[in-house]
Order: C-alpha cells, then structure tokens, then sequence
C-alpha cells in the first residue's frame, strides 16, 4: 500500500513533446511537492501545493505547470520538452501546513519518475 | 540566499569502518535539519534534529546538530554494504511549508 506513488516511473520522449507525470498520497497530508534530481544528484525543489493552493514556485521555466486538483493528487505537466530537462522526477508530500508549523518538516517521497528526453 | 554544503562529496570504505559525513548549513530562520538516505530510488528518513547536542540514535547511525556553528554530522558505525547509498542533508528553513533544502549528498561506497 504505497504512501506515495507517481507514474510513469520511466518516460522516454523525443524534444519537443509534451508529458505529464501524476502523483498521489494516501498518507492525508496537507502540502505536496516536486522536486527534481539531476545527474549529479541534486535534490532541487520546483513547487509546493498546500491543499491545492501553490505555495512554492521556485526558478522553473514556465513550460513547467504543476495542477493540483484535490490534496492528495499533484501532477506535472511539461510542454516542449528540452534535453536538460532529462532527470529524476520525484513527488513528495508532508504535513506541514500554512495554519502554523506544527510539523517535522520530513518529507515523505514517492519512487521517482525518470525521464529521458532524446 | 541559503546554503547547504555536504563533505565528504564521495567515500568508499571497508565494511567495519566507521565513516563520519559532514553537513554545513546557512539557512534562513532555521527550524530543524533532517537526514535522508537514497538507495536506488526514492530517499528515506532517517534523522529529524533540532536542538543542539543531542545525539540521535538509530542502530549503527547516529547524528548530532551543532546550531552555532551551524552544522551536523552523521556517524555510522561498523559499515555493511547495505549502507552504500547517497546521504543527503536537508535544513528547514523559514517557511510553514516544509520547504527542504538539500545538500548535494555524500556518496558512500562499502566495499566487502
């Protein structure tokens, strides 16, 4: 019973293409994420939906759009695929919240969406 | 703008050694600062610190926060193979949001 769970897991696509990546948490949490990893391994985040309002939207070029239609689910679309955006796509969630930290701040991850664009 | 700096970058030992991983951090009203460990895919939870001088303990693995000189290291002990995986160091910062920033991660290998 996976707490969080993305698909696809690979996705390979040609440049130019446009994708999407979906996520879903069974874990109740209020505040869900993507993060991207790159070749060297860094962990970077890209945004953070807090129950389906976007809280965080880090340097990401605007042909990235995540939705969030109900708190448990966040998807990634991509348009226009480029090569650099080859990387591992990982969603995550917590329970930190808006309405005063009350919270670890420890993120939960979902297994990662590889994507290779050729 | 913050920081998260993590050493060594790679590290490969002998099982039974100990290894100690470093994690220097400037982080914007500071919070916590957790520990994750990646194997193949998706990193796991291992530590959540927040105050000073505290050591955290799990088996082998234990880590510690040093907030005025703003660092924490991680400590394993006895190393197997199965701790060969990348270590990642993430600060909490000012936000209620939960943002992590993470460090590049150390790379440990142990050999046989």
């Amino acid at each position: 019973d996976t707490a969080v769970s993305q698909t696809p897991k690979y996705l390979v696509t040609q440049m130019g293409n446009d994708k999407s990546i979906k996520c879903e948490q069974n874990l109740g949490h209020d505040t869900m994420y993507w993060y991207k990893q790159d070749s060297k391994k860094f962990l970077k985040i890209m945004f953070s939906y807090n129950n389906k309002e976007l809280i965080i939207n880090e340097t990401v070029p605007n042909r990235f759009s995540p939705k969030s239609p109900d708190k448990a689910h966040l998807n990634l679309h991509i348009n226009s695929l480029e090569l650099g955006d080859s990387a591992v796509y990982f969603c995550a969630s917590s329970q930190a919240g808006l309405a005063g930290f009350r919270v670890t701040g420890e993120l939960f991850f979902g297994e990662g969406s590889r994507l290779t664009v050729l | 703008e913050d920081k998260v700096v993590q050493s060594p970058l790679s590290l490969v030992v002998h099982e039974g050694d100990t290894v100690t991983l470093n994690c220097s951090y400037e982080v914007t009203n500071f919070r916590s600062l957790l520990w994750y460990k990646q194997e193949k895919k998706a990193p796991t939870f291992l530590f959540m610190l927040t105050s000073s001088g505290i050591e955290k303990k799990s088996g082998r693995l234990s880590s510690i926060l040093d907030k005025k000189e703003l660092f924490s290291i991680l400590n394993i002990t006895a190393t197997q193979t199965g701790d060969s995986a990348i270590y990642l160091c993430a600060p909490h910062g000012s936000s209620n949001t939960g943002k992590l920033i993470f460090g590049q991660g150390t790379t440990l290998q142990v050999k046989p």
